[in-house]
Formats: structure tokens, C-alpha cells, sequence
């Protein structure tokens, strides 16, 4: 139980188009998603934090209009990562929760790893 | 903010000899999860770990729970090649995980 599905796996664009990733929970209802970056031999870093049909909750130095974020459904989240650069490249990982921190644990999708051009 | 240091960043280890990975806040922790990352894939869900003292086994891997919840610590005895990954413990802080940095275990050849 609790996969968490992320479309695409990799993806490559040129500078300047806008990339969408994917987030679904296929097998409960996620009350919260969140959106992480990862860089290469580094840790996790938490981009964003999205519940079901609020505004999505940014961290400190994320760019709310460059990373869009959608959280249409408790199963699916979306980011959008607009005008890509290629310091944008990047593992974009979401993961998903079923009830809520601290007692829960997070479940993740497989990651889309983004090369700008 | 609440940082978790997490050390060693890497470990190598010989096929069969023990890993060990610590993490430590300055503060008192109400919880902490552990998560494996394969190289090339996602992070994975081991445990959570709630109570002061608190010590769980996993067939080969022991988790602890420092007494003051400040501290804690996954062993691995008799690593395998199948345990090869990143080891991440992560910690509440405001109902947000906190990261550690990730302790990466490598099988020497």
C-alpha cells in the first residue's frame, strides 16, 4: 500500500519552455503533498508543501512563480516549473502523506529528473 | 532554525562489517523517521521511532532512540550488497521534516 506515482521519469527541455511533473497517490487520499529537490550526494531539500485546494505553502528562497504548484485533488499534485533554466536542472521528488506529521510517515514518488538544455 | 547533523557522510564498509549512522539535534526531538535512498531512486520509509530510549529491530538493522531524544542511531550488522544507499534520518520540527544530511554506504570491491 501507499504508492505514489510521478510522471514523467526524466525529462529534458531547452531553456525558456515550462516543464510539468506529475504527483498522484494511487492507492489512498494524500492530505498533504510536498514537493523536494534533491542535488547530486546532497539531502533533501523542501521546496514547497501543498494541501488539497489551498495555496501551496513555499519555502524560504523558492520562487512561487517559477515553481508552480497544484494541488487539484487528495490525489494528485502537480509542479510546474516555468521558463526552465538550466540551473533549474535537477531530482525533483514528491512525496506524499496520508495523515499527518509528526506520526506519519512520507511516501515517495520515484523522482523526474529535469535537464534543462 | 532546528538543524540535524547527521554523520558520517560516508561509510566504507567491507562486505560483512557493521555500519553505523548517528544524528543529533540540539534540541529534544518528538520524533524521528529513518529512509533509505538506492542510488538512481527514491527515498523508502524504515521507521519511526517515538519513545525515549527507544529501540527497534529490523532483521539486521537496529534503531535507537536516545534517552534525551536528542540523539539517534540505525547499525547494520553484516552489511550486504543489498543495503548499498543513502540513510537519511529526518526529524519533526513544526509538523515539517527536518533532513539530515544523509550517510551514504558503500561496499568496497
Amino acid at each position: 500500500g501507499a504508492v505514489v506515482s510521478q510522471h514523467p521519469s526524466w525529462v529534458i527541455c531547452k531553456s525558456g519552455t515550462s516543464v510539468k511533473i506529475e504527483c498522484r497517490s494511487l492507492d489512498f487520499q494524500a492530505t498533504t503533498m510536498f514537493w523536494y529537490r534533491q542535488f547530486p550526494k546532497q539531502s533533501l531539500m523542501l521546496m514547497a508543501t501543498s494541501n488539497e485546494g489551498s495555496k501551496a505553502t513555499y519555502e524560504q528562497g523558492v520562487e512561487k512563480d517559477k515553481f508552480l504548484i497544484n494541488h487539484a485533488s487528495l490525489t494528485l499534485s502537480t509542479l510546474t516549473v516555468t521558463s526552465a533554466h538550466p540551473e533549474d536542472s535537477s531530482f525533483y521528488i514528491c512525496s506524499a502523506i496520508q495523515g499527518e506529521l509528526p506520526h506519519s510517515p512520507l511516501h515517495f514518488g520515484n523522482g523526474t529528473r529535469l535537464t534543462v538544455t | 532554525g532546528q538543524q540535524v547533523m547527521q554523520i558520517p557522510q560516508y561509510q566504507h564498509v567491507q562486505e560483512g562489517e557493521d555500519f553505523t549512522t548517528y544524528c543529533n539535534s540540539s534540541t529534544t526531538l518528538s520524533n524521528i523517521q529513518w529512509y533509505k535512498q538506492r542510488p538512481g531512486g527514491h527515498p523508502v520509509f524504515l521507521i519511526q521511532l517515538v519513545k525515549s530510549g527507544e529501540v527497534k529491530k529490523q532483521k539486521r538493522l537496529t534503531f535507537q532512540f536516545g534517552e534525551a531524544k536528542k540523539n539517534s542511531s540505525l547499525h547494520i550488522t553484516a552489511t550486504q550488497t543489498t543495503d548499498v544507499g543513502t540513510y537519511f534520518c529526518a526529524a519533526d520540527s513544526n509538523y515539517q521534516l527536518i533532513w539530515g544530511a544523509g550517510t551514504k554506504l558503500i561496499i568496497k570491491p
